[in-house]
C-alpha cells in the first residue's frame, strides 16, 4: 500500500494525558500536512512541513501541540495535557511540491478524550 | 483569503446528474478551484481541480465561468456510493496551508 498511513486509527485517553500520533506520507512526497476535523465540520489546517522544515502553523496549534518530521520522512503530532476539546479526527496529508494538484489524505486518527 | 459558500445539503436519485455550485467571490488571480469528496471516517479524496472554463476527468466535470466567482462540480449518473460530503476549496495550486480552507461542505445523499 503506497498511500498515506496513520497510526493509531483510534485513541482513547484520559484528560490530562499525553498522546502521540504518527503519519507516514507517500514516500516521494516532500510536503506533509496535519489537519483536525470535528464532527460536521470540514478539516482545519494545523501545520505543514516541507521536508523536515515546519513552514506554517495555525493559531489552532496551541503550545500543547507539537509536530515533528525528522529526516523529512514520517511525522508525529503530540498533544500534551489533553483536554476534552481535543477530541477530533486528526488527518495527515502529503503532496509533492511542484507536482499534481491534489493532496493525498490518510484515514485519520480519531482521538477521544474522556 | 478566498471564502467559499456551498449548499449544506443536496438530495438526488440514482442515475441522475448532480451539480453542486460553489461561490467564491474574492478568488485571486493565482487561485485554483479544487473539489474533494469525503466518506464517513475517511480522509478527503481529491476529485478534480481547475482554473477556468471546463475540466473533465473520469469521475466528474468542473465548470468555471469567465469571472471565476463560482464553479460547479458535475457528477454524472450518481450511484448510492456517491453519498458523501463534497468540499470546494480555493487556493494557490500546490499549497495546502493556512490559505487552503475547507468549509462545511455539501452533504450529498443519493437515494434509490
Amino acid at each position: 500500500d503506497t498511500g498515506v498511513s496513520q497510526n493509531p486509527r483510534h485513541k482513547i485517553t484520559k484528560r490530562g494525558q499525553n498522546v502521540t500520533f504518527r503519519c507516514d506520507p507517500i514516500s516521494e512526497h516532500n510536503r506533509l500536512y496535519w489537519y483536525r476535523q470535528t464532527l460536521g465540520q470540514g478539516p482545519e489546517f494545523l501545520t505543514y512541513f516541507q521536508n523536515e522544515a515546519q513552514l506554517e502553523k495555525s493559531r489552532l496549534l496551541s503550545d500543547r501541540f507539537s509536530a515533528e518530521r525528522p529526516k523529512g520522512s514520517f511525522s508525529t503530532l503530540e498533544i500534551q495535557r489533553t483536554e476534552q476539546g481535543d477530541s477530533a479526527m486528526y488527518l495527515c496529508a502529503s503532496s509533492f511540491q511542484g507536482g499534481g494538484p491534489e493532496a493525498f489524505f490518510g484515514q485519520g486518527t480519531r482521538l477521544t478524550v474522556v | 483569503l478566498a471564502k467559499t459558500t456551498q449548499p449544506i445539503s443536496m438530495d438526488s436519485y440514482e442515475g441522475q446528474e448532480v451539480n453542486i455550485t460553489c461561490s467564491h467571490n474574492n478568488i485571486a488571480t493565482n487561485d485554483y478551484i479544487t473539489w474533494y469528496q469525503q466518506f464517513p471516517s475517511q480522509g478527503p479524496r481529491f476529485i478534480i481541480q481547475g482554473y477556468k472554463t471546463k475540466v473533465t476527468n473520469e469521475v466528474a466535470s468542473l465548470f468555471i465561468p469567465a469571472d471565476r466567482k463560482s464553479s460547479t462540480l458535475s457528477l454524472p449518473r450518481v450511484s448510492l456510493s456517491d453519498t458523501a460530503v463534497y468540499y470546494c476549496l480555493v487556493g494557490v495550486r500546490g499549497n495546502y496551508g493556512q490559505n487552503f480552507v475547507f468549509g462545511p461542505g455539501t452533504r450529498l445523499s443519493v437515494l434509490p
